[in-house]
């Protein structure tokens, strides 16, 4: 089975601060995401990654980052963290183009 | 752009009866499809998924879905539901680059005794 694992369950940072979420899959996958979640907006895609040292922008890239050095780890950065970057962020994976999305349980981000 | 829209936000069903839930897709072409299903503070777990050929897909918990293109549909439907089944479903389209997806912005099951 696989496992995609988020390093943080709950995080609480100060508005300003630099912040690293992480996400490492265990199956090799060659693709990797970063949504983030928001009651009533359902997910929108951050960041993605097609293979190593390659990412795209996806919905709603500002304020954010991304950095994947090794195929199995995805990190999502926040350069200076707001309010408005309050949410449940998901990170996932997937094999190859086409196939489907395994997913994280999530980080649930504060920033106060 | 690809695109679905999920037109119930919450739903309320009694245990064994059956369920439907609705999911409308925007895409030129044929579509792929996906339901998942989010338990409270989980990820998201895939329930089945619609690429081509028969369009009734069978998935897993007892869940199956059917592609209707004359309706842009692709609603989930269970004959009977469990207690367990109460969580959030999303549904899903394939973007165009084939990488990532778009999701509903989901429907919430309540599931009464």
């Amino acid at each position: 089975d696989v496992k995609v694992t988020q390093s943080s369950r709950y995080l609480v940072k100060r508005t300003g601060e630099k912040v690293f979420l992480e996400c490492v899959q265990d199956m090799d996958h060659e693709n990797m995401f970063w949504y983030r979640q928001d009651p009533g907006l359902g997910l929108r895609l951050i960041y993605f990654s097609y293979d190593v040292k390659m990412k795209e922008k996806g919905d709603i890239p500002e304020g954010y980052s991304v950095s994947r050095e090794k195929k199995e780890r995805f990190s999502l950065i926040l350069e200076s963290a707001s309010t408005n970057q309050t949410s449940m962020y998901l990170c996932a994976s997937s094999l190859i183009r086409n196939s489907p999305l395994h997913f994280g349980n999530g980080t649930r981000l504060t920033v106060t | 752009a690809q695109s679905v829209t999920q037109p119930d936000i919450h739903i309320t069903v009694s245990e064994g009866a059956s369920l439907e839930l609705r999911c409308n897709y925007s895409y030129g072409a044929t579509p792929y499809l996906f339901w998942y299903v989010q338990s409270p503070g989980q990820g998201l777990q895939l329930l089945l998924k619609y690429f081509s050929g028969d369009t009734l897909v069978q998935g897993i918990k007892g869940f199956e879905a059917e592609f209707k293109r004359s309706q842009s549909s692709f609603n989930l439907r269970k004959p009977s539901v469990h207690w367990s089944d109460a969580a959030e479903y999303f549904c899903a389209v394939r973007r165009d680059s084939g990488y990532a997806l778009n999701f509903g912005k989901g429907t919430s099951l309540l599931v009464t005794p």
